[in-house]
């Protein structure tokens, strides 16, 4: 069974400093793996996903993600935070023994941008 | 267009009510999605629809009953909730429900659900 640890349920950064949310899971085959966005009161906008194509991915608003499969992790950068990057964030995973493309979210971290 | 759209906004309902929530993508994604999320949690799968058939029921409550009129609606039933139902009911769809691409899934704004 596939599962997603995000370590931190709350991030606090500074606007300008690097935002970096952790993101862990375990697969027993290769996995798609995605990062979702959601503001308050909103559901999900899709940041970024890798599919294994590239090892490093970009994704919108200057966000990228790097896939490590020794230390299967898949965490989330951005060089320097906005205030408007406060909000939810999930980090989500598929994997080919999974019927109907399910997704397995981890619990979510919360990143507030400090002025 | 990469947008699913969701009525109504919010909802409150008592509960003997009957209402449907909805659900409507125009991108062709043959597979469609609900959702449930609670305040401060990850959304969790309740039902996946794939070329209009339902494919997925992770073990829902008879009390919620999905349809899907055609590929591009999606609708969910609601009767008889309880107070615990009410959350945040998010649609979804992908290109399709197989895994072959990793298909991202396309999220709406949700319909914010208050049982009383």
């Amino acid at each position: 069974a596939q599962s997603v640890t995000q370590l931190g349920s709350h991030v606090s950064v500074s606007e300008g400093a690097l935002v970096l949310l952790r993101c862990n899971y375990s697969s027993s085959v290769p996995p798609y793996l995605f990062w979702y966005v959601q503001y308050p009161n909103q559901g999900l906008q899709l940041l970024l996903k890798y599919t294994s194509a590239a090892t490093l991915v970009k994704g919108i608003n200057g966000f990228e993600a790097e896939f490590k499969k020794s230390e299967t992790s898949f965490h989330l950068t951005k060089p320097s935070a906005h205030m408007s990057d406060a909000a939810e964030y999930f980090c989500a995973v598929s994997d080919q023994d999974n019927a109907g493309n399910m997704l397995t979210f981890g619990g979510g971290t919360r990143l507030m941008v400090k002025p | 267009d990469t947008e699913v759209t969701q009525t109504p906004k919010h909802l409150v309902m008592g509960m003997t009510n009957k209402k449907s929530l909805k659900c409507e993508q125009h991108m062709g994604h043959r597979a469609m999605y609900w959702y449930k999320q609670k305040a401060k949690k990850p959304p969790e799968l309740m039902f996946v629809y794939s070329y209009e058939k339902l494919s997925i029921n992770e073990s829902v409550p008879s009390r919620f009953s999905p349809e899907c009129p055609n590929s591009s609606l999606l609708n969910l039933h609601l009767h008889a909730l309880q107070p615990e139902d009410s959350a945040l009911y998010l649609c979804a769809s992908s290109q399709d429900a197989g895994l072959a691409e990793g298909y991202e899934q396309y999220f709406g704004p949700g319909t914010r659900l208050t049982v009383t």
